[in-house]
């Protein structure tokens, strides 16, 4: 069965560095990989997917994603985080058109 | 587009009675809608897959007489606790998928507690 590991549950950042979100997955055949943002009082929001090509994947609000097979991962990027960035953020793997999500890393920026 | 909302946004039941949760999806037709159960700090654990008109399908270890699950038409989906107890407590959360693509899009969730 797939399952996805985010190595880190929080992380602290100061507004306009650069954030890197950790995510490795365990699937047998070629995943598809999804970044999901929440924040209080809405609904998860799509960052980026990947299902095959460029491995390096841009999204929606400056966000990238690049996908390393050798090292089963799919990292989310972004150059300079904005104070809005602040969210819980989960990577998860499609399989059967049904989601499996990782535990999530919640983002604090600091001004 | 692809606007999904749910209702209430926050429900406070007793212990032993009923509450139903609605999913709709807004401006579109959903196929396939998913219902996800969410604990403080923790990821997303799907609950079940419904297709309009069938059956649900539960995951593994989801109780399908206490969630019921009922999904009558393309924009609707809802999600019955029954008889709920304090460990039902949780924020539920819908998800609906547009025919042909992947993509699931959420609703805002509904935070249940049971007193």
């Amino acid at each position: 069965a797939q399952s996805v590991t985010q190595p880190d549950i929080h992380i602290t950042v100061s507004e306009g560095a650069s954030l890197e979100l950790r995510c490795n997955y365990s699937y047998g055949a070629t995943p598809y990989l999804f970044w999901y943002v929440q924040s209080p009082g809405q609904g998860l929001q799509l960052l980026l997917k990947y299902f095959s090509g460029d491995t390096l994947v841009q999204g929606i609000k400056g966000f990238e994603a690049e996908f390393k097979r050798s090292q089963s991962s799919f990292n989310l990027r972004k150059p300079s985080v904005h104070w809005s960035d602040a969210a819980e953020y989960f990577c998860a793997v499609g399989n059967d058109y049904k989601l499996s999500f990782g535990a999530g890393t919640t983002v604090t920026v600091r001004a | 587009g692809a606007v999904v909302s749910q209702h209430p946004s926050w429900v406070i039941c007793k212990s032993g009675t009923s509450v139903k949760i609605e999913c709709r999806s807004l401006d579109f037709q959903a196929t396939t809608m998913f219902w996800y159960r969410q604990f403080p700090k923790q990821s997303l654990m799907l609950m079940a897959t419904s297709n309009e008109g069938s059956k649900a399908t539960y995951e593994q270890g989801v109780e399908k007489d206490k969630f019921l699950i009922n999904h009558a038409s393309l924009t609707l989906s809802t999600l019955t606790v029954t008889s709920a107890h304090p460990e039902d407590s949780s924020f539920y959360i819908c998800s609906a998928r547009i025919g042909g693509f992947y993509e699931q899009y959420f609703g805002p969730g509904t935070r249940l507690t049971v007193t």
